[in-house]
C-alpha cells in the first residue's frame, strides 16, 4: 500500500535528550513536510523540503533539524534546545502533480519526562 | 501573514442532520483550500481540494465550496452519522507560498445517537 509511515507512535524524552522523529513516504512525492499540532493551536510548520538535499524553515524551526537524504525520508531530529517539545508531530508529503494535495502520516505523540 | 478561522469551535448535533462548518481566510491569493478530517490521536484524512479556479467539490455525503473574493468555505454534511464525529481542518496553500499550508485551528464535531 502507497503511504506515510512515522515510527514511533509513542516517543519518550528526558531533559537535554535529542530524539529523532522517522517519516517514510513510498508516494513517489517531491516535497515532504514536518508540523506540530499542541492543543488549541491548529498545526504549525517546522521545515519542509520541496527535493532531496534542501529544506527550509517553517514557522518554529528552532530547537529542531532536519535532512533529506532520499526523496522517501525526511527524518526529523528534536534537539535538547527545544525548550517545549511535548507535542504530536505529523509528518505529510505532496505532488505537484496531484495540485499540491497534502497527505499526512499518522504522527507520532513526544513526551518529555 | 495569512490567518484561517473556522468557527465554530465546537459543534455537537443529533444523528441525521445535515450540518455547515465554516472556514474563512484572510489573503484571498490562494492556490487552494483543503479539508481534512482528524480523529482523536490521528493523523489528518485529505477529504476534499478546491482548487482556486473552482467554486465547489463533492465526495459522497460531503459538499465542500469556495468564494475567494468573500474570503470564505464551506464544508457541508448532509445525514449526519455517528462515524463522522472528528474534528475537522481547513487548510488554505497561498499563490506562490512555497507550498505551505496555513491550517485553522477546527471544528470538533460530535454527531449523537
Amino acid at each position: 500500500d502507497g503511504g506515510i509511515t512515522q515510527s514511533p507512535k509513542y516517543l519518550f524524552r528526558k531533559e537535554g535528550q535529542n530524539v529523532t522523529l522517522s517519516c517514510e513516504q513510498n508516494l513517489n512525492h517531491d516535497a515532504m513536510y514536518w508540523y506540530r499540532q499542541d492543543p488549541g493551536q491548529g498545526l504549525r510548520l517546522i521545515y519542509y523540503s520541496q527535493i532531496v538535499n534542501d529544506f527550509q524553515k517553517g514557522d518554529i524551526a528552532e530547537g529542531y533539524s532536519v535532512s533529506r537524504e532520499k526523496k522517501e525520508s525526511f527524518p526529523l531530529t528534536v534537539t535538547s534546545a527545544q525548550k517545549n517539545p511535548t507535542a504530536f508531530y505529523l509528518c505529510a508529503s505532496t505532488a505537484k502533480r496531484d495540485y499540491n494535495e497534502q497527505f499526512f502520516g499518522p504522527g507520532t505523540r513526544l513526551t518529555v519526562l | 501573514k495569512q490567518e484561517v478561522t473556522q468557527i465554530p469551535a465546537a459543534l455537537s448535533v443529533p444523528e441525521g442532520e445535515n450540518l455547515v462548518l465554516n472556514c474563512s481566510f484572510t489573503d484571498s491569493a490562494i492556490y487552494n483550500l483543503q479539508w481534512f478530517r482528524q480523529d482523536p490521536g490521528k493523523g489528518l484524512t485529505s477529504l476534499l481540494l478546491i482548487q482556486s479556479s473552482q467554486r465547489e467539490q463533492t465526495s459522497g455525503r460531503l459538499n465542500a465550496s469556495l468564494d475567494k473574493s468573500s474570503g470564505r468555505s464551506t464544508l457541508y454534511i448532509a445525514a449526519s452519522q455517528p462515524g463522522d464525529s472528528a474534528t475537522y481542518l481547513c487548510a488554505v496553500l497561498l499563490t506562490g507560498g512555497g507550498n505551505k499550508l496555513t491550517f485553522g485551528t477546527g471544528t470538533q464535531l460530535k454527531v449523537e445517537l
